[in-house]
């Protein structure tokens, strides 16, 4: 199975300013042309909703502060400045093969 | 607008089976597949499987192979997870989601909780 890794597991962000979070995957996410890399952040309470697919495409109605890039095996979701609204958890997941893994999660924390 | 509706809370007793339901509306049902997820209290995602309304085709974690079953309705457009032999550690929310691909999920039910306890 492809294991997933994030850092930091723990962000506190001050509002207005950058964050990023990093992802890595035991094997290369790369085929066919795409990296089957996905973002998602679960606020408090809530479902996860897809922020990111295939590695830097932004889902329907995402706002354009969050950004996603890499290739193969090293994955970053940017916030280009922090909103309150941000926090929650952010999971990466690769969906290249099955079984389908999650990262740990990082908590984002707004100061 | 794309809905996902699940069924609501459920407590269960060790050993026994639960069934989910997640009704879905605002798009062709057969169009997509869907994702099952699910939480333990305080902890991270994991991935229970996805099913293709398309055929029914079905793809399953393998540490939950022989216990779970989804299955999709297209006259009601509605899409079924059946856990049996249930055991404490199953104590968790229980997500669908809309998703092309196993592992991508872009409309989410609001989950169901499922209890097992004694």
């Amino acid at each position: 199975d492809i294991v997933m890794t994030q850092s930091p597991l723990s962000l506190p962000v001050t509002p207005g300013e950058p964050a990023s979070i990093s992802c890595r995957s035991s094997q290369s996410l790369y085929s066919n042309g795409y990296n089957y890399l996905d973002w998602y952040l679960q606020k408090p309470g809530q479902s996860p909703q897809l922020l990111i697919y295939l590695a830097s495409n932004r889902a329907s109605g995402v706002p354009d502060r969050f950004s996603g890039s890499g290739s193969g095996t090293d994955f970053t979701l940017k916030i280009s400045r922090v909103e309150a609204e941000d926090a929650g958890v952010y999971y990466c997941i690769q969906t290249l093969q099955t079984p389908v893994i999650f990262g740990p999660g990082t908590k984002v924390d707004i100061k | 607008q794309v809905q996902m509706v699940q069924s609501g809370a459920e407590v269960k007793k060790p050993g026994a089976s639960v069934k989910v339901s997640c009704k879905t509306s605002g798009y062709t049902f057969t169009l997509y597949g869907i994702n099952w997820v699910r939480q333990a209290p305080g902890q991270g995602l994991e991935w229970m499987g996805w099913i293709s309304v398309y055929n029914g085709n079905t793809n399953y974690a393998q540490k939950l192979q022989g216990r779970v079953t989804m299955t999709t309705d297209t006259s009601t457009s509605t899409a079924y997870m059946e856990l049996r032999s249930l055991r404490s550690d199953d104590t968790a929310m229980y997500f669908c989601a809309r998703g092309a691909v196993a592992g991508r999920g872009d409309y989410w039910g609001q989950g169901t909780l499922v209890t097992v306890s004694s």
